[in-house]
């Protein structure tokens, strides 16, 4: 049972233009979201969060937007760059006394062609 | 500041070999955690440490083991190697391990089973 999909292995995109990775939960009791970045070879890499208070928080070029009715959030990254091409993961936590886990999407692979 | 360090980086057993696996955590994190990446699987939730006490594991058999020292370094021990063991195994640390937090992971050790 996943309980966070990102249900495209795979994303292509023109240098300049946006890029938007997709995730969607079914467990109501996160209420803390996260994305992370994987180059080949590294561990994955914290690139921003949102807390299930706010619907949208940005960080520079990048930008997460949460649904909490569609159990959805999306990663915008503008203007896309050849970068940040990586894996990108979708995660998610619920704040439980006593314990800390993050729940992993499978992944969403971005290709930026310059 | 130094992040997190696992070690070995890359190594290959044989099935029924045992595994042990180490990771320091980022000075003055307390809580460890353990993530499975395999192919196609994403990142999946092992266990995690805070204080030298497991708070939380995943759903992995028991060969899967592990244990945090009180400088908060943690190693996991992997018994009995099965050839579906061949993964890249991730360790992350955070200061508090609960509610909002940012995990921070190590580069992994690459295990391969033959």
């Amino acid at each position: 049972d996943q309980q966070v999909k990102q249900n495209s292995p795979s994303l292509s995109v023109q240098e300049g233009r946006i890029s938007i990775l997709n995730c969607d939960y079914t467990n109501s009791m996160f209420d803390y979201f996260l994305w992370y970045k994987k180059y080949p070879a590294e561990g994955p890499t914290f690139l921003i969060s949102i807390s299930s208070i706010k619907d949208k928080n940005e960080d520079g070029r990048f930008t997460v937007f949460l649904n909490k009715s569609a159990k959805h959030l999306s990663l915008h990254i503008v203007p896309s760059q050849p970068g940040d091409s990586a894996v990108y993961f979708c995660a998610a936590s619920e704040a439980r006394a006593g314990s800390y886990q993050l729940t992993f999407g499978k992944g969403t692979k971005l290709s930026v062609i310059p | 500041k130094a992040g997190v360090t696992q070690t070995p980086r890359y190594l290959i057993k044989t099935r029924g070999q045992q595994v042990t696996l180490s990771c320091s955590p980022i000075s003055g994190h307390r809580s460890v955690s353990w993530y499975q990446q395999t192919p196609g699987q994403g990142l999946q939730f092992l266990f995690e440490y805070f204080s030298e006490t497991q708070r939380n594991k995943g759903n992995f058999p028991g060969r899967f083991s592990g244990r945090q020292f009180s400088n908060s370094r943690s190693e996991m021990n992997v018994s009995t190697l099965e050839l579906g063991d061949s993964a890249l195994y991730l360790c992350a640390s955070s200061l508090q391990g609960a509610g909002a937090n940012v995990l921070t992971f190590g580069a992994g050790s690459r295990l391969t089973v033959l």
